[in-house]
């Protein structure tokens, strides 16, 4: 069961361009986690926001958590290509992944 | 150890074969989650363990699917007359404090 929504579910873009990605949910949480994950690897945590509205910025990524605390998104600014990966967002403590945004960035 | 280890890294299994794929999680880490991943996809929750009990295990997809952790500490998931819809990525993750840990994966493809 797939509680949490990510759009797109594909994204491919050149190197310097920006981009946001979605996380939806019908479900309140007390607070969501990024993950980024590369081919072959296990998702690697990116940050947790926990305070409904709240907005971290981790160096071209910024990340705001939704004021009902039911979505969440995450901008990257000048994507490189060593941002290509899996984003995912879980909720804390729910054990569930979103279904997964796929950003490929071309040189 | 310094990372949550899995074996074998890749698993090529007949149909009807067993297997047992093993997770040594974080030294001193409670909790300890399986999940299984289809390519693109986000990671499915199978079952988690809190030290030595199961305390969840509603997202194994059948009963072929069997997962332990006798000591808390390595656990095994075990899947038993293997089906070619259950190649995929089985993720083992640990935590103590929220943070979760994930290991690379072990790929099993059934043919």
């Amino acid at each position: 069961t797939q509680l949490l929504e990510q759009s797109p579910q594909f994204l491919s873009i050149q190197e310097g361009e920006n981009l946001t990605v979605y996380c939806n949910s019908s479900s309140v949480f007390s607070s969501l986690q990024w993950y980024r994950q590369e081919p072959g690897e296990g998702p690697v945590l990116l940050v947790t926001v926990v305070t409904g509205g709240e907005v971290k910025k981790l160096k071209r990524l910024t990340f705001q958590f939704g004021d009902a605390r039911k979505d969440s998104s995450l901008h990257i600014t000048a994507a490189q290509p060593g941002d290509t990966g899996l984003y995912l967002c879980a909720g804390v403590g729910q054990f569930y992944f979103g279904t997964g945004t796929s950003l490929t960035v071309i040189p | 150890g310094a990372g949550v280890s899995q074996s074998p890294r890749y698993k090529v299994a007949k149909r009807g074969q067993d297997v047992a794929l093993r997770c040594d999680p974080i030294s001193g880490h409670v909790s300890l989650f399986w999940y299984q991943q289809a390519l693109g996809q986000g990671p499915e929750f199978l079952t988690y363990f809190q030290n030595e009990a199961q305390l969840d295990k509603s997202g194994l997809p059948s009963d072929r699917f069997f997962a332990e952790r006798p000591e808390g500490s390595v656990s095994t998931l075990k899947i038993q007359r293997t089906q070619q819809e259950d190649s995929a990525v089985y993720l083992c993750a640990s935590s103590l404090f929220g943070t979760i840990y994930f290991g690379e994966g072990s790929w099993l493809t059934v043919v």
